[in-house]
């Protein structure tokens, strides 16, 4: 299965500013995905990102607010754009498997907003 | 009612025991089950997948599905500390829109 690196791996940042959240996929994969992670929680889908065409957003998430690239087949990135104090959360790439069902994930982007 | 619903414990077993994972769905079009296993601050990692109704066994894991009741569950045998983690199942159409539980927060005590 494809192996995703995903960084920054966390980070503090001001409200009011952005912060672009970087995936590479060691492999070519048609579809991918960002998920939010409350502590404790379950993955909340953002967005699927297909290379090529605009990203699709799910009920709740605008693309003003999580402006989405998806330039090759194996890199994709989100900005959390006009950060508050609500968007702290864990922000998860991941890729759909080309062999068989199923996803992988980066290890996720810890971000706090202060 | 969420689409898909999860205890999410936490559980806490000794080391050896044997541990059952549930989780129930209300949406009978789902075909594709998956559980994932998340350690902390990791991303989570897929563990299982099993198509429509059935069993599926990887080593101390089974995956068992019955679609007529909406119930899935994942089974650990002779647990080790090293499986404390948390355990989200998953489930899909397609593959394009997967849905998560809330995920089940485990603990093996040594």
């Amino acid at each position: 299965s494809a192996v995703i690196s995903q960084k920054p791996s966390r980070d503090i940042c001001q409200r009011g500013t952005s912060l672009t959240i970087q995936c590479q996929v060691d492999s070519q994969v048609t579809m991918m995905f960002w998920y939010r992670q409350q502590p404790g929680q379950s993955l909340t889908l953002i967005a699927t990102a297909n290379q090529g065409s605009e990203a699709t957003y799910e009920s709740g998430f605008v693309i003003d607010k999580f402006p989405i690239s998806r330039p090759n087949l194996t890199f994709s990135t989100l900005t959390v754009s006009n950060m508050s104090p609500e968007d702290s959360s864990i922000y998860l790439c991941s890729a759909a498997h080309s062999a068989n069902y199923g996803y992988t994930f980066g290890s996720g982007t810890r971000l706090t907003v202060v | 009612q969420k689409e898909v619903e999860q205890d999410p414990g936490p559980l806490s077993v000794p080391e050896g025991a044997i541990v059952s994972l549930n989780c129930t769905y209300s949406n009978s079009a789902f075909q594709y089950f998956m559980w994932y296993r998340q350690y902390s601050r990791k991303g989570p990692e897929l563990l299982m997948y099993t198509y429509s109704s059935g069993n599926k066994e990887d080593g101390r894991f089974t995956a068992q599905v019955d679609k007529s009741s909406k119930y899935i569950s994942l089974f650990i045998r002779d647990s080790q500390p090293s499986d404390s983690a948390t355990y989200l199942c998953a489930m899909t159409l397609n593959n394009n829109d997967m849905r998560f539980g809330a995920g089940t927060r485990l603990t093996v005590k040594p």
